[in-house]
This record gives C-alpha cells, structure tokens and sequence, in this order.
C-alpha cells in the first residue's frame, strides 16, 4: 500500500513568506506527527495529532509555527513569515494507532533565502 | 536539551564485523526505544525496537541490549555487510504520555569491504 506522502518535496521562498506543507498520511492511521531534521541531525519532534485533535505541539519553536489536521488524514504545517533559520527538512510520520511503530515520509525540504 | 544522547557520531567496520552504536537517556518516563535507519535521501525507517521489560532483542542480524538501572540502551549489527552503510538513529517515547519520539544525534555507518 502507499505510504507516507508529502508536498511538495522541496520549497524555496523568500524570507518574510509563508508557506504551507502537506502530509498525507497513510490510510487509516490514527496519529501523525511533525519533525524537522536540520542535516546531520536526528528529527526534532515539533507536534502531533490523534484523529484532528492536537495533542502537543511543545516541540513548536515559535508562534509562527502552526499545524492543523481538521478531518483526522491530511495534515498541513504552516510557517508564517518565514526566516532564514527555518531551513530545514520538515518530515511527516503516521502511526496506526497513538503509540507504536511511526512510519515515516520523504519530506519537505524548505529552503528559506 | 537533548533527551536522547547517542555515540558515536561515526563509524568504520570491516565487513564481517561488528557495529555497535550507543544511547543514553534520562527521562524515566520513555519505555519505547526503536532504531531507525536512514539512507541518503530516504525518510527514516524501522530497523528493530524494545520495550523495557526485556533485557535484549533480536532480529536477525540486528539486536537491542538494553539496561533500564543504567539507562542505556545499544544496537549491534553482526556480521556488517556494505549495505548496511546508513545513519542509525535511536530514539525514546514516552508512549503511555503520548507517543512523541525523541532522536539522537545519528550515528554514519561505513561498512567496507
């Protein structure tokens, strides 16, 4: 079956924008999650949902950072007036229940100039 | 902070050889450790994962040791093949608080031949 998607996979933008990320989790998994991996890094948890409902969203390092996942499948992570230090790669995982084996997606690698 | 510590932050093995990779954690809440493996270009994917009731588990070429008193956890790659030449990532989640993972570090794998 299909697995995690995300788009688009790369962004380039201009400081001051904001852009909109979209994950699409796979089919009938319950919880998804938000990372962002800066290059030689391990993922940094930033939120969370089970079903449309936010569970936390401590690892979000500003108010510019924002995530919504209103029908429980698609989620979209939104930076508003992004800087140059939001460059990053920004990876989806879901899982089939609210613990458990995350699975993850390609990413979006965000490129802020 | 960084909640899960892991080292090294590379390694080179002969191939027949054995990999072993480190983590440390501290928050006595986590009680689900899996290691991810990354390839260039690749989201992180699910190699082999423990829960802390056991001491050790085994897939394949692939084990978990783990020591709860010590709060320490290892992977060890017998045998290491070339194509086991990734970045190793462990992690720790709080499952029962929500099911968030928190990275190490990474750790680069070469295996030669």
């Amino acid at each position: 079956g299909a697995g995690v998607s995300q788009s688009p996979r790369y962004k380039v933008t201009k400081r001051g924008q904001d852009v909109a990320l979209r994950c699409d989790p796979i089919s009938g998994h319950v919880s998804l999650y938000w990372y962002r991996q800066a290059l030689g890094q391990g993922p940094e948890f930033l939120t969370y949902f089970n079903y449309e409902a936010q569970q936390d969203k401590s690892g979000l390092p500003n108010d510019r950072f924002s995530a919504e996942r209103p029908e429980g499948s698609i989620s979209t992570l939104t930076i508003q007036r992004t800087e140059q230090r939001d460059s990053a790669m920004y990876r989806c995982a879901s899982s089939a229940a609210s613990y458990g084996t995350q699975y993850f997606g390609p990413g979006t690698r965000l490129l802020v100039l | 902070q960084q909640q899960v510590k892991q080292s090294p932050q590379s390694l080179i093995v002969q191939k027949g050889g054995i990999s072993i990779i480190n983590c440390a954690y501290e928050n006595t809440a986590f009680d689900y450790f899996p290691w991810y493996q990354q390839f260039p270009g690749k989201g992180p994917a699910l190699l082999i994962a423990i829960r802390p009731d056991v001491s050790e588990k085994k897939e394949g070429r692939f084990t978990i040791s783990f020591n709860k008193s010590a709060k320490q956890f290892s992977l060890h790659i017998m045998d290491s093949q070339p194509g086991d030449s990734a970045t190793y990532f462990c992690a720790a989640s709080p499952t029962s608080g929500g099911n968030q993972f928190y990275f190490g570090t990474g750790t680069s794998l070469t295996v030669i031949p």
